[in-house]
């Protein structure tokens, strides 16, 4: 059964900072991750897919990598509205199961 | 675009069936190459993944909810529904609905529902 560990799971930071988030994977049954990310009350957006793609209308400061077992999600320069939990998402294929990670909130330092 | 709207009760009992149904406007929910998902979220926790279902009928589900969870599609109301039996108060959460895009061998969630909270009490 494919597990997700995000870290960190919390992490403050500051406007302008550059922002790393790693998800590992239990097993490496996946060859990518997508990435999301959650405000307060409001549903999770898609970001990044296929590892590395950007979801058409996500600004180009973030960016994805990763293969194996380890993926990131990079903030270049972490705006105010960045702030916000941040989940990354995988699909092992056989059997067919998503996986979410645990999440990782970004907080105002 | 594509729009996604659940709807159902927000207070079901325990050892009863929640039910929920999605609503797709603004495009075909027979789309090729486009799943349509149910993901829950207990109150401060993280996303879990209910089950996913393409507009043929195949469907796939987290083996850990499986025993309880049903979805359908209703092709002609453009709509799919989620069902889970013998509810508890550990299945209340929000619960969303979300079209998931077939990317060769992987997925993503693209476009999600406002989301709609269900509690379970008597």
């Amino acid at each position: 059964d494919i597990q997700l560990t995000q870290s960190p799971s919390f992490l403050s930071a500051s406007v302008g900072d550059r922002v790393t988030i790693t998800c590992r994977a239990s097993q490496g049954i996946s060859s990518h991750a997508a990435w999301y990310q959650q405000k307060p009350g409001k549903a999770p957006k898609l970001l990044i897919f296929a590892t590395s793609t950007l979801q058409s209308g996500v600004p180009s400061r973030f960016s994805g990598s990763g293969s194996g077992t380890e993926f990131t999600l990079t903030i270049s320069s972490l705006q105010a509205e960045d702030f916000a939990i941040y989940f990354c998402q995988q699909l092992s294929p056989y059997p067919r199961k998503v996986a979410f990670g645990g999440g990782t909130k970004v907080e105002i330092k | 675009q594509v729009q996604l709207q659940e709807s159902g009760p927000g207070l079901v009992k325990p050892s009863q069936t929640l039910s929920l149904t999605c609503s797709v406007s603004g495009g075909s929910i027979s789309s090729d190459g486009h799943y349509w998902s149910w993901v829950r979220q207990r109150p401060g926790k993280g996303l879990e993944w209910i089950g996913y279902i393409y507009y043929s009928g195949s469907t796939y589900y987290n083996p850990s909810l499986k025993n309880r969870v049903t979805i359908s599609v209703d092709t002609s109301e453009n709509q799919f529904s989620l069902r889970l039996s013998s509810v508890t108060a550990a299945d209340t959460a929000m619960y969303y609905c979300a079209r998931v895009e077939q990317l060769g061998d992987t997925h993503a969630f693209d476009i999600w529902g406002q989301g709609t909270m269900v509690t379970v009490s008597s």
